[in-house]
């Protein structure tokens, strides 16, 4: 069974500072990697995915991951952080299970941003 | 584009009544899903579509019912709300395997 744990369920940073948020996930085929940031009362967005192509992956607002198999994780990161990326973020994963798309999430990371 | 809609953002139920959350997707996605947010829990999934006619329960399926009516719409439905059941319902839409997209979520608090 896939499964994605999301390490430190708040991670607090200075701003300017590097933001890195962990991702670790399980599963027995190759997955997709997503992760995704909740701004307060509103629904989740997605920041950047991984979908077996390049394993260094960019995405919106300066922030980036890299798939690592070895470790089988998806950090993401960003160098500096603001205060607009005080937030919740999720990685998710997503496969195909015997013919059905299967998708989990991480339980969350709340990230608060300190001037 | 609206992207996915849902009706209400905000619910109070009495236990024992009954409601349907409604969803809507204009991006001509096969695959839907309710979820509900619950503080320290992350995203549950209720159930799930994979396309038009077809509906799969997820983790937490127990006192809920879904129909999807056509490709654009899936609704969810609490026959007898329970409190257990106050939450952030999220519906979303996506491509097989691809990302999400995600409605603004209906607040339910059910008394």
């Amino acid at each position: 069974a896939q499964s994605v744990t999301q390490l430190g369920s708040h991670v607090s940073v200075s701003e300017g500072a590097l933001v890195l948020l962990r991702c670790n996930y399980s599963s027995s085929v190759p997955p997709y990697l997503f992760w995704y940031v909740q701004y307060p009362n509103q629904g989740l967005q997605l920041l950047l995915k991984y979908t077996s192509a390049a394993t260094l992956v960019k995405g919106i607002n300066g922030f980036e991951a890299e798939f690592k198999k070895s470790e089988t994780s998806f950090h993401l990161t960003k160098p500096s952080a603001h205060m607009s990326d005080a937030a919740e973020y999720f990685c998710a994963v997503s496969l195909n299970s015997g013919g059905y798309q299967k998708v989990t999430f991480g339980t969350g990371t709340k990230l608060q941003v300190i001037p | 584009n609206a992207g996915v809609t849902q009706t209400p953002k905000f619910q109070v139920l009495k236990t024992g009544q009954s409601m349907t959350l409604q969803c809507a997707q204009d991006m001509n996605h096969n695959s839907m899903y309710w979820y509900r947010q619950d503080p320290g829990m992350g995203l549950r999934l209720i159930y799930y579509s994979a396309s038009e006619g077809t509906t799969d329960k997820g983790e937490v399926p127990n006192g809920y019912n879904v129909s999807r009516l056509n490709k654009r719409e899936f609704s969810l439905r609490l026959e007898s709300a329970a409190p257990s059941q106050t939450s952030v319902y999220f519906c979303a839409s996506s491509e097989y395997l691809l990302e999400q997209y995600f409605g603004p979520g209906t607040r339910l608090t059910v008394t």
